[in-house]
């Protein structure tokens, strides 16, 4: 079965500092995986998606993520933070293999900048 | 992109009452759609699988007859709350796929008195 951890249910960087958001993953099978944003009381944004081409994605606002497969690790990362990406971020692994695609959820990580 | 709306996005109503909440693709269809519930603070649950033409598919301990999913055509899912009690306040996302990419609502609070 797939799994999903994301480590730190809270991350706090100062403005413009490094954003790094953690996630792990299981799989038995190779996996998609995506980052969502949410913003207080919104539906769920795509800020970016592996699927098995370059390991190295680069979404929207700035962020990227790198796949590590020997790591089993996608973790998030923003050069330098800014006051705007303060929400919730959720990672994601897709069972591909599975007709309906379904997603596997991470239990999220809300990001705090400190002006 | 593609894109899903969801209405109302915002519901209060009292308790006993049912509430009838509407997923549409916009620009695209869907065969298949997903309903979530997110509690406070919480990751995101999935409820359910909409199915166009046939039965949804609960998740297990979600109420069939509590939450009615109908996927009435290739662009609408609805899920109805019956008999909705404060224990049902909470915010439901939907989702709709374009193979493997999911694309969300932007979500209903739905607030029981």
């Amino acid at each position: 079965a797939q799994s999903v951890t994301q480590l730190g249910s809270h991350v706090s960087v100062s403005e413009g500092a490094l954003v790094l958001l953690r996630c792990n993953y299981s799989s038995s099978v190779p996996p998609y995986l995506f980052w969502y944003v949410q913003y207080p009381n919104q539906g769920l944004q795509l800020l970016l998606k592996y699927t098995s081409a370059a390991t190295l994605v680069k979404g929207i606002n700035g962020f990227e993520a790198e796949f590590k497969k020997s790591e089993t690790s996608f973790h998030l990362t923003k050069p330098s933070a800014h006051m705007s990406d303060a929400a919730e971020y959720f990672c994601a692994v897709s069972d591909h293999t599975d007709s309906n695609y379904q997603l596997i959820w991470g239990a999220g990580t809300k990001l705090i900048i400190k002006p | 992109g593609a894109v899903v709306s969801q209405h109302p996005s915002r519901v209060i109503c009292k308790s006993g009452t049912s509430v009838k909440i509407e997923c549409r693709s916009l620009d695209f269809q869907a065969t298949t759609m997903f309903w979530y519930r997110q509690f406070p603070k919480k990751s995101l649950m999935l409820m359910a699988t909409s199915n166009e033409g046939s039965k949804a598919t609960y998740e297990q301990g979600v109420e069939k007859d509590k939450f009615l999913i109908n996927h009435a055509s290739l662009t609408l899912s609805t899920l109805t709350v019956t008999s909705a009690h404060p224990e049902d306040s909470s915010f439901y996302i939907c989702s709709a796929p374009i193979g493997w990419e999911q694309f969300f609502g932007p979500g209903t609070r739905l607030t029981v008195l």
